[in-house]
């Protein structure tokens, strides 16, 4: 069964360093979403992507973090400088397109813990 | 905005009895709704959506839900518990994003124990 991948799935770093995480979509799927979960709370959207545009980063902190999704596949998201408040999971999922009653696949996730 | 509300941030029962987990919606158009399972340390599964085909939706691992517009409501609920079922549950709603595209916008979660 295909499944999102991410890595790492663990991530330690000190404030003010920068981290970047990676995912890889199911295969064949146009859109790809990146979620933040703070401990305790439900998945909260950074960034959704329909193959390599941008749709929505309403949500995303832009003077520290990036995301990008080159040739519409995987993608990278990226957070510098690193604070205190950023330690949490970091969710990706995909979907086949962006039709409201599509399923989101979702994968393992990165934990970062900013010391 | 759509919105959901988890009623209950824990939930505990014994092993073989009912499960039954809260979720109310909040929309102005009529809403899809998916209800979510995270195991420690891992992504988010599937358990079952409703895309108003039916009102009652039946999942994986025996989990089900109702629709109730009248109560605006998307409760979840097995029949009888199992230590397996340990974890954390989230309700969503699919909501509008950019343009024409769509997002999920989760509850703050259920965590469900299971005592033997």
């Amino acid at each position: 069964e295909a499944e999102v991948a991410q890595s790492p799935r663990y991530k330690i770093t000190e404030k003010s360093q920068a981290v970047a995480f990676w995912c890889d979509p199911i295969s064949g799927h146009a859109t790809l979403y990146w979620y933040r979960q703070i401990l305790g709370q439900g998945p909260e959207l950074l960034v959704q992507f329909q193959d390599e545009s941008v749709v929505d980063d309403s949500q995303l902190p832009k003077d520290r973090f990036s995301a990008e999704r080159l040739k519409g596949v995987d993608s990278t998201l990226k957070i510098q400088p690193a604070e205190l408040g950023d330690s949490a999971m970091y969710l990706c999922a995909s979907s086949q397109g962006t039709v409201n009653t599509d399923t989101q696949y979702f994968g393992p996730g990165t934990r970062l813990t900013v010391l | 905005a759509q919105s959901v509300t988890q009623l209950g941030s824990h939930v505990s029962v014994s092993e073989g009895a009912l499960v039954l987990l809260r979720c109310n919606y909040s929309s102005s158009v009529p809403p899809y709704l998916f209800w979510y399972v995270q195991y420690p340390n891992q992504g988010l599964q599937l358990l079952l959506k409703y895309t108003s085909a039916a009102t009652l939706v039946k999942g994986i691992n025996g989990f089900e839900a109702e629709f109730k517009k009248s109560e605006t409501s998307f409760h979840l609920t097995k029949p009888s518990a199992h230590m397996s079922d340990a974890a954390e549950y989230f309700c969503a709603v699919s909501d509008q994003s950019g343009g024409s595209n769509y997002k999920l916008t989760f509850g703050k979660g259920t965590l469900l124990t299971v005592n033997p």
